[in-house]
């Protein structure tokens, strides 16, 4: 198994709190990303990263941000959560962004109340 | 717009052979990728396809037509352990995933 931890694994938040998820690998893969996942939707994007300090946005980042200043780190920071932002959020990583599977992460349950 | 349509759900018996289908719109495409993902765990990658044709893997084969944007995922010789949601995606241009919601795939002994 590839070796991603995220941390931590379930959080419950209020609204308007900041909440910061972490994402770490063993791998020294140079792709990062950080999904959502919700009933009824398929997995979005969030953010992706294709190297230290190197970051993009995906399908869905209004309202969140992410850091990545170790290869082996890459941080999701909700700036003020939302009660929408309630979801699970998965971390992938690969080697390449063309022809390579992703490797998930165990993912984190975020309840915003 | 992109899209990837797969059926919500679907049920089969053990020991017996189903057939996951699944389309997609994408702009631009870069191949056909297969996870499993079972119930409150991570998805795990089970297959890539990027030419016409069928590649198998075990009890497990996929299928793509590029031309009609067309894919499946057969399994054979079901399990109980098969149980989980089958989840399709498509790689675009910009080489991103494109996820379908999942076929949650129910096995009765």
């Amino acid at each position: 198994d590839a070796g991603i931890t995220q941390s931590p694994r379930h959080k419950v938040t209020e609204t308007g709190t900041p909440v910061t998820l972490r994402c770490h690998q063993t791998e020294n893969h140079r792709y990062m990303y950080w999904y959502r996942q919700d009933p009824g939707h398929g997995l979005r994007l969030i953010h992706y990263s294709y190297g230290v300090k190197d970051t993009d946005k995906g399908e869905v980042s209004d309202g969140y941000s992410v850091s990545r200043s170790k290869t082996e780190d890459f941080l999701l920071t909700l700036e003020s959560a939302t009660s929408s932002q309630t979801s699970v959020y998965f971390c992938a990583i690969s080697e390449g962004a063309d022809y390579n599977e992703q490797f998930f992460g165990p993912g984190t349950r975020l309840t915003v109340l | 717009g992109q899209n990837i349509d797969q059926p919500t759900e679907m049920t089969a018996t053990e020991g017996a052979i189903v057939q996951i289908n699944c389309t997609y719109q994408t702009s631009g495409f870069n191949g056909l990728f297969w996870y499993q993902q079972h119930a409150g765990e991570a998805p795990t990658f089970l297959s890539y396809n990027v030419l016409d044709g069928l590649e198998e893997k075990g009890r497990f084969s996929s299928f793509l037509s590029r031309s009609k944007g067309y894919s499946y995922l057969l399994l054979k010789e079901l399990q109980m352990k098969d149980s989980a949601s089958y989840l399709c995606a498509s790689m675009d241009s910009n080489y991103q995933l494109i996820w379908g919601a999942g076929t949650k795939l129910i096995i009765k002994p």
